[in-house]
């Protein structure tokens, strides 16, 4: 069966500092896979999407990038963090045939 | 209606009392319509992917309809228990290819007191 797997949990970070998220997916090839960010009184916001190794789509202009250097992972990094960028990050994956997504535990970073 | 809009945002009720909310989106290109429940510590979990116009689904207590024509979706659940409790969220899935992008509403939170 699919599983899919976010980390940090848990990250508190000074405004400047740099991020990494990591998401791994097992027991599919070739996912589509997602970026959410939900921030506070907000609902789920699309960051980025990628189809396969190397390709992203960024739906959000901000300090966030992604990269997808194998099949099964995506990450989510910035150079230096804002205020603004507080909030709960869910990786996802979708089953083509229904579009229906998976999501990752979840990361909450608090951005001081 | 530009985006996808969810009412009421809350919700308390009453164990045993019966509930819906309503999940309003585009009904230009649409594909398809995703309802997740979303437990306190827990990741959204999917409820049901919809796609016709008149699609009805159910899950037990929890059923869904659809009206693609005017663009909206209602959530049922029939009997509220207080493990229910949770956000409610829709999403409307743009696009008829597999890369296509999901935009959710702000949620509906329910809270189903014993």
């Amino acid at each position: 069966s699919q599983t899919i797997h976010q980390w940090p949990a848990t990250l508190v970070q000074p405004v400047g500092s740099p991020l990494s998220l990591e998401c791994t997916v097992e027991g599919t090839s070739n996912p589509n896979l997602y970026w959410y960010r939900q921030a506070a009184g907000r609902g789920l916001q699309l960051l980025f999407y990628s189809v396969g190794i190397g390709q992203i789509s960024s739906e959000v202009p901000q300090n966030l990038s992604a990269s997808r250097p194998q099949d099964r992972q995506f990450i989510l990094s910035s150079k230096k963090l804002l205020l603004s960028d507080s909030g709960f990050y869910l990786c996802a994956w979708t089953r083509p045939a229904t579009g229906e997504l998976f999501f990752g535990e979840g990361s909450r970073l608090t951005v001081l | 209606i530009l985006n996808v809009e969810q009412s009421p945002q809350s919700l308390h009720v009453q164990e045993g009392d019966s509930t819906n909310f309503t999940c309003s989106f585009p009904s230009s290109n649409f594909y398809a319509l995703h309802w997740y429940r979303w437990e306190t510590a827990k990741s959204p979990e999917a409820l049901f992917v919809m796609t016709l116009n008149g699609d009805e689904k159910k899950k037990g207590r929890i059923s869904a309809t659809l009206n693609t024509k005017e663009g909206y979706s209602y959530l049922y659940i029939k009997g509220s228990q207080p493990e229910d409790s949770a956000t409610y969220l829709c999403a409307h899935w743009v696009g008829g290819t597999s890369y296509g992008k999901l935009t959710f509403g702000q949620g509906t939170i329910l809270t189903v007191h014993p």
